[in-house]
């Protein structure tokens, strides 16, 4: 199995729909992130979270909220969606602080159209 | 934040070396350079990192100039499944101790039989 998974791995929905994205982990981390990536723009952070009580704005968080309901899941919501939000979104996790270490691990990826 | 600069596409021979390099002319001392990959469309995936000595694992090599302002990745023995898009990532740690990775475009590496 997996150890980053997402759901929905596609997604086509309609201007003003509201849109929730599912992440869980099995790696235990503490730490979890939700990307976009556009062509031409590479990857770029919404939200972070470093453990269950804490939450960060990333880069391009306006549109967005995140919800962290336990260690292992952390949910992206569009609560009106645009056709600007269409793009792939990434999850991903890493360990704890300390140390030089902090490799990410991806999820596979959702697929998201906004018609 | 340190940024880093790579060439947007590079081309390899199947079996030969492939070398990448990465400009991070500003990155301060206490930062490490990551170097990720991403296939196709999958979720990026991590390689190699370091901060001043050259590291080498069963991926890569990762090899930092002495002055640190620039680093290659090395594949050894490059292959078709190693075609993807590499990216270059300067750890950026800021007074929350927060570590977040800022990515850049990368560098399309094609590999050819």
């Amino acid at each position: 199995d997996a150890d980053v998974t997402q759901t929905p791995r596609n997604r086509i929905t309609k201007t003003g729909k509201r849109i929730m994205l599912e992440c869980s982990q099995t790696k235990g981390h503490d730490r979890m992130y939700w990307y976009r990536q556009d062509p031409g723009l590479g990857l770029r952070l919404i939200y972070y979270s470093f453990d269950v009580k804490d939450i960060n704005k990333g880069e391009i968080s306006d549109g967005y909220s995140v919800s962290r309901q336990a260690q292992a899941k952390f949910s992206l919501s569009l609560e009106s969606a645009i056709p600007n939000q269409t793009a792939l979104y990434f999850c991903a996790t890493s360990g704890p602080a300390g140390g030089s270490y902090n490799e990410q691990f991806f999820g596979p990826g959702t697929r998201l159209t906004v018609l | 934040d340190a940024k880093t600069t790579q060439p947007t596409s590079m081309d390899c021979a199947e079996g030969r070396a492939a070398n990448l390099p990465c400009n991070h002319s500003t990155i301060s001392g206490n930062e490490y350079v990551y170097w990720y990959r991403q296939i196709h469309s999958q979720g990026p995936q991590y390689i190699i990192h370091g901060l001043k000595n050259n590291e080498t694992n069963e991926m890569a090599s990762l090899i930092i100039t002495e002055d640190r302002k620039s680093s290659t990745l090395i594949l050894p023995h490059a292959t078709l499944r190693d075609t993807a898009v590499y990216y270059c990532i300067v750890r950026a740690v800021n007074a929350g101790n927060n570590r977040k990775l800022i990515w850049g475009l990368g560098t399309s590496l094609a590999v050819n039989p």
